[in-house]
């Protein structure tokens, strides 16, 4: 069983502040996802990663996939209180069909 | 227009009842998903499912049965409901690639129905 651990789980800073949050696993996965979900509603894709060390920026969202495809990272810079939400990470291993594994979310508060 | 669907938005029902959640997708995508999402927040997949073939978790009891009468739909019957059903439940749907594909598989949640058994 494939498993993705995130962390930390739960985090509160200040409007302005930098973050980051991990996801690791052991297992090699063929593509990483990181949805975001907000209260009362389904999570939601914000990217995909799939080459090892591959980095993908959002505006003020860094993304990175580990070189081994094992972990992957999400930075933010700068966070507003519209960043508040639980994010998850999602892997796929394409050898597993179409379902991913979540990794068990990070909760962040950001405060104006 | 909404993308995926769910019914009832919240459901409360007693313990022993046999309940139903429906989930439609107007995105034309060729797998549905059901997940549950503890009171921790961790999202776990109970089924996914094509017009080919269903995959169970198999840490999910046998009360918990989907149903399909169509590609756009995925119906989630709960037999003999517990307390510890009482969680969020997402359906989500993706366009199905084949298996070694390079293909992204972005799936698209429903808004989730939240269930408590009492």
């Amino acid at each position: 069983t494939q498993l993705l651990e995130q962390s930390p789980q739960f985090l509160s800073i200040q409007e302005g502040e930098n973050l980051t949050v991990y996801c690791n696993s052991s297992s090699v996965f063929s593509s990483l996802q990181w949805y975001r979900q907000e209260p009362g509603e389904g999570p939601v894709l914000l990217v995909t990663v799939v080459t090892g060390g591959e980095v993908k920026k959002l505006k003020r969202l860094t993304f990175q996939f580990g070189d081994a495809r094992k972990d992957s990272s999400l930075h933010i810079t700068a966070a507003q209180p519209g960043d508040t939400g639980l994010y998850l990470c999602a892997g796929k291993d394409n050898n597993a069909g179409n379902m991913l594994t979540f990794g068990g979310g990070t909760r962040l508060m950001v405060k104006p | 227009d909404t993308a995926v669907s769910q019914t009832p938005k919240y459901l409360v029902t007693q313990m022993g009842n046999d309940k139903s959640i429906k989930c439609e997708q107007n995105l034309g995508h060729d797998t549905m998903y059901w997940y549950k999402q503890d009171s921790k927040k961790f999202l776990k997949i109970m089924f996914s499912y094509n017009n080919k073939e269903l995959i169970i978790n198999e840490t999910v009891p046998n009360r918990f049965s989907p149903k399909s009468p169509d590609k756009a739909h995925l119906n989630l019957h709960i037999n003999s409901l517990e307390l510890g059903d009482s969680a969020v439940y997402f359906c989500a749907s993706s366009q199905d690639f084949p298996s070694g594909s390079l293909a992204y598989n972005e799936q698209f949640f429903g808004p989730g129905t939240r269930l408590t058994v009492l």
